[in-house]
C-alpha cells in the first residue's frame, strides 16, 4: 500500500476522445505531482502543485489539463491526444516541495493512444 | 544541466549473483543522489539516498557510495534475489529539492 492511488489503471484511448486519470493520496502531504514515464526515456515532470495551486508547468501541450480541487485529489484530464502521448503516466505525492525526491509515487496509468 | 546516465539493460542475473548497475552524474554544484526502484506494475519507490560526497546510502541489503571524484553513485547488492527483479533508476536533486534528475532506468532480471 503506497498511500497514493491511480485510477484506471489502463487506458485505451481514440485521439478524439476525452478522458481523465484520477489520482488520490491519504498521507496528508501538500504536494502533488504529475509524470510521464516513457520507455528508454527519464521521468519527465509534468506538473506540480503545493497547496492545491499550481507551481510549475513544465512546457507540457495544452491538451493535457491538470485540477486539483484539495490537496488529497489530483486530475488529468487529456483530449486530443497524439500517439505519442502513450505511456505510463505515474502521480506522485509529497510533504512539501522540499520533499520531492522523497515523494510516494502511484502505480500508475498506462496511456494508449490509438 | 544536470544529467544522470545509467548503464543500459537489462542486466540478468543468476540468484545469489553480485550486482553492480553503474550511475554516472553531471550537476553543478552539490547534488544529492538517489536510487528508486521499480517493480513490475508498480510506481517508483525511493531505496536508499546519500547527501554529500563519500555517503553510503544503504537499505535492502543494496548500497551505493556518492563518489564526487569520480561523478558516479554505483548501486551494489552482494547476493541478488529472484525478488529484486525490478527497474533501477538513478537521480539527482539540486540543494533546494526542487528538482529531480532521473536516469533511464536499469532493468534487472535475476533468474533463479
Amino acid at each position: 500500500e503506497t498511500g497514493v492511488t491511480q485510477t484506471p489503471r489502463h487506458l485505451v484511448m481514440g485521439m478524439t476522445n476525452k478522458k481523465s486519470l484520477k489520482c488520490e493520496q491519504h498521507l496528508g502531504h501538500n504536494a502533488m505531482y504529475w509524470y510521464k514515464q516513457s520507455a528508454k526515456k527519464p521521468l519527465e515532470l509534468m506538473f506540480v502543485y503545493s497547496l492545491e495551486e499550481r507551481v510549475e508547468n513544465n512546457s507540457v501541450p495544452s491538451r493535457f489539463s491538470p485540477e486539483c480541487p484539495n490537496s488529497s485529489h489530483l486530475f488529468l484530464h487529456l483530449h486530443t491526444l497524439q500517439p505519442e502521448d502513450s505511456a505510463l503516466y505515474l502521480c506522485a505525492s509529497s510533504q512539501d516541495l522540499r520533499s520531492l525526491a522523497e515523494a510516494f509515487f502511484g502505480q500508475g496509468t498506462r496511456l494508449t493512444v490509438v | 544541466g544536470d544529467s544522470v546516465t545509467q548503464m543500459e539493460g537489462p542486466v540478468t542475473l543468476s540468484e545469489e549473483a553480485f550486482l553492480t548497475i553503474n550511475c554516472t552524474y553531471t550537476a553543478t554544484g552539490y547534488p544529492s543522489l538517489f536510487w528508486y526502484v521499480q517493480y513490475p506494475g508498480e510506481g517508483l519507490q525511493l531505496l536508499l539516498k546519500a547527501t554529500k560526497a563519500d555517503d553510503k546510502g544503504s537499505n535492502k541489503g543494496f548500497e551505493a557510495t556518492y563518489r564526487k571524484e569520480t561523478t558516479s553513485f554505483h548501486l551494489e547488492k552482494g547476493s541478488v534475489q529472484v525478488s529484486d527483479s525490478a527497474v533501477y533508476f538513478c537521480a539527482l536533486s539540486d540543494r533546494g529539492y526542487q528538482k529531480v534528475t532521473f536516469g533511464t532506468g536499469t532493468k534487472l532480471q535475476v533468474i533463479p
